[in-house]
């Protein structure tokens, strides 16, 4: 089993949309969350931190479950520019802080 | 002008040659890393290091061997190269802050192995 497990998608959806993608994490050590961005063919960047208590930016909405391991994304009005993968990423305190990503969340928002 | 570059940008290569790909940063990070990332498996960490001349492996270095001669760069070997070692490799630096580090990845490279 992978250490963080996401639905690969493709999440296909129309502009103004809103769409949740989802992660769950097996390690409790964990203690750190991330959502990374990627686009195609190009390198990983940090879309926004995950912190227990929910955080919002813009129309991004990050939220952390530490009891159930599980974190989500919330993306309202959907926009083209929303199309990438979406890595759910986590670090492990006995880690030395080293990254564990998952294997990503494709979206495809349409016209 | 980008703070991670990486050289090449795409190379194809034979099975058993020998490849180094190289990773630059202008951050001043102390902390950098190699991963390769593959369809459907996600980003996996190869080697790390937190300063110069400190080396850590990652959770799949067989086959694999860097060089950590200056704190701005950072180069991954393979020896002896095999066609699944063909993937799309990135590296990435990230200061000391803790747990809540951000990573910054270079461009990638994307390596095939005939």
């Amino acid at each position: 089993r992978k250490e963080v497990e996401q639905d690969p998608g493709p999440f296909n959806v129309p502009e103004g949309a809103t769409v949740a993608f989802n992660c769950t994490y097996s390690n409790s050590a964990s203690q750190s969350f991330f959502w990374y961005r990627q686009d195609c063919r190009k390198e990983p960047k940090l879309l926004m931190s995950v912190y227990s208590s929910g955080n919002e930016d813009g129309r991004f909405t990050a939220q952390l479950n530490r009891a159930s391991q599980y974190i989500s994304l919330l993306i309202r009005d959907s926009k083209l520019s929303d199309s990438a993968t979406y890595l759910c990423v986590v670090n492990r305190l006995d880690s030395s802080y080293k990254l564990i990503f998952g294997s990503g969340t494709r979206l495809l928002v349409r016209p | 002008d980008a703070d991670v570059t990486q050289t090449p940008r795409n190379r194809i290569t034979k099975t058993g040659k020998r490849i180094m790909l190289e990773c630059s940063q202008t951050k001043g990070h102390d902390r950098m890393y190699w991963y390769r990332q593959d369809p459907g498996l996600g980003l996996r960490l190869i080697y790390y290091s937190f300063d110069v001349k400190d080396i850590n492996k990652g959770e799949i270095s067989d086959g694999y061997s860097v060089s950590r001669q200056a704190q701005a760069k950072f180069s991954l070997s393979l020896e002896s190269a095999i066609p699944n070692q063909t993937a799309l490799y990135f590296c990435a630096t990230s200061d000391n802050g803790g747990p809540n580090n951000e990573q910054f990845f270079g461009p990638g490279t994307r390596l095939t192995v005939l």
